[in-house]
């Protein structure tokens, strides 16, 4: 089974920018869950889907934004790029459907904002 | 505010030995704790978990202990490998809130032979 997969794994963008990262779950899986990982402030979580809504949210400002298509495949896009949003963008996929389970990490888009 | 802890950043342990790594939680909705291990450039692997209705949970080489009235968690890793070096996270998740996973800043093992 392929994993989970993120693209592009690198990104370089200006300031004011908007950028969208993309990511495929593991075939089967309906949930998909975004992270920011910052030296600073270690993985975070940003918000989670499951068949196409929105389920839960992080503490994240409205820059950021997502969406889950029917084949969960999943986007996450920021708008307005700050400098403070450079981190690595993790996506995570799981099968479950009840409140806990674990949850499948792709490689990560690295954003890096000038 | 970080919810789960990990309060040492760094572990040197040698081959063969027990590693122990430790994590401390402040939320006492959490009801589902997770490892994970992370290599340079890849996304987090998922180790092993432990519901809050168990204290303890093995599997192989790994166990991960709950102490549920202390609100700590460890994972003990015997014997301890060289491919076993690196950033290992700490994770939780409440029942209410699905799939968000509050995770400490993580403890990196370095085995030595």
């Amino acid at each position: 089974k392929a994993g989970v997969t993120q693209t592009p794994r690198y990104l370089i963008k200006t300031r004011g920018q908007q950028v969208t990262l993309s990511c495929s779950p593991i075939s089967g899986h309906r949930s998909v869950s975004w992270y920011q990982q910052t030296p600073g402030q270690g993985l975070q979580f940003l918000f989670e889907y499951f068949s196409e809504t929105q389920r839960n949210k992080g503490n994240f400002p409205g820059r950021f934004s997502g969406r889950q298509f029917s084949n969960s495949r999943s986007e996450m896009n920021v708008s307005t790029l700050e400098l403070g949003d450079s981190a690595l963008y993790l996506c995570a996929s799981s099968s479950a459907g009840t409140s806990s389970g674990e949850q499948y990490f792709g490689p990560g888009t690295r954003l890096t904002v000038t | 505010d970080q919810q789960v802890k990990q309060n040492s950043p760094s572990l040197s342990v040698q081959e063969g030995r027990i590693s122990i790594l430790n994590c401390d939680y402040t939320n006492s909705m959490f009801d589902y704790f997770l490892w994970y291990k992370k290599y340079p450039a890849e996304g987090p692997t998922f180790l092993i978990s432990i519901s809050s209705i168990k204290d303890k949970n093995e599997d192989g080489r790994f166990t991960v202990f709950l102490n549920k009235s202390a609100k700590h968690l460890s994972l003990h890793i015997v014997p301890s490998q060289p491919g076993d070096s690196a950033v290992y996270f700490c994770a939780a998740s409440a029942g209410n809130s699905g799939y968000a996973l509050n995770f400490g800043k993580g403890t990196s093992l370095l085995v030595t032979p």
